[in-house]
């Protein structure tokens, strides 16, 4: 089993919409969690760290985190055209310095 | 400003030459990370080092060899015994604290033929 899944994609959402993006960890004790973005043929750039139960806001962007449910959740509202990448997940097991990523959800959103 | 700076963007390789990848980062950070990403896949980490002169395998190590002699520099080298080295090689680096997210550099799109 991978230690991050996201769901598959890819997801495509009109302008002005919400993308809702799912992602699954397999270790209980995981303790931090993040989300990327990757434009096609550049470098993943960090938009969300979540730590706690709840949920974070940073502009248009929702991170959500249920650690009893091994769950987390980035929400886009208000969906540009410049919000079309590829979003991968990733968390830090407990006893470990590597971050897993899952495979990642590719967003596109149309005018 | 502080970065990681990848270098070269672009490489071409003939097969069975080695290629060293340059990764260097101003940001103090401990630890450091070589990645690779195929068309349309995920993250495949190669080597990982958290501090001087010691450094880990991942989960695709084959291949491929690193150093770490410096803390601002870790430095790729893709062997002629990698198979199919074409690929996005991403560094990456972070603070010595074990929940700190990961920092990337701009990548080098190695092509081999």
């Amino acid at each position: 089993q991978k230690e991050v899944e996201q769901n598959s994609g890819p997801l495509s959402v009109p302008e002005g919409a919400i993308a809702s993006l799912n992602c699954t960890y397999s270790d209980r004790g995981s303790q931090s969690f993040f989300w990327y973005r990757q434009y096609s043929g550049k470098s993943p750039e960090l938009i969300m760290s979540i730590y706690s139960n709840g949920d974070k806001e940073d502009g248009r962007f929702t991170a959500q985190l249920n650690k009893a449910s091994q769950y987390v959740s980035l929400l886009i509202r208000d969906s540009q055209p410049s919000d079309s990448a590829t979003y991968l997940c990733a968390s830090v097991p407990p006893g470990d310095y590597k971050l897993s990523f899952g495979a990642g959800t590719t967003v596109t959103v149309r005018a | 400003d502080g970065g990681i700076t990848q270098s070269p963007k672009y490489l071409f390789r003939k097969e069975g030459q080695n290629v060293t990848l340059s990764c260097e980062q101003n940001l103090n950070h401990d630890a450091m990370y070589w990645y690779r990403q195929d068309p349309g896949q995920g993250l495949r980490l190669i080597y990982y080092s958290q501090i001087v002169n010691d450094f880990q395998k991942g989960d695709i190590a084959e291949g491929y060899s690193v150093s770490r002699e410096k803390k601002e520099s870790f430095p790729l080298t893709v062997t002629s015994a990698q198979k199919n080295p074409t690929a996005f090689y991403l560094c990456a680096s972070r603070t010595g604290a074990r929940y700190s997210p990961l920092h990337f550099g701009n990548g080098t799109r190695l092509t081999v033929t």
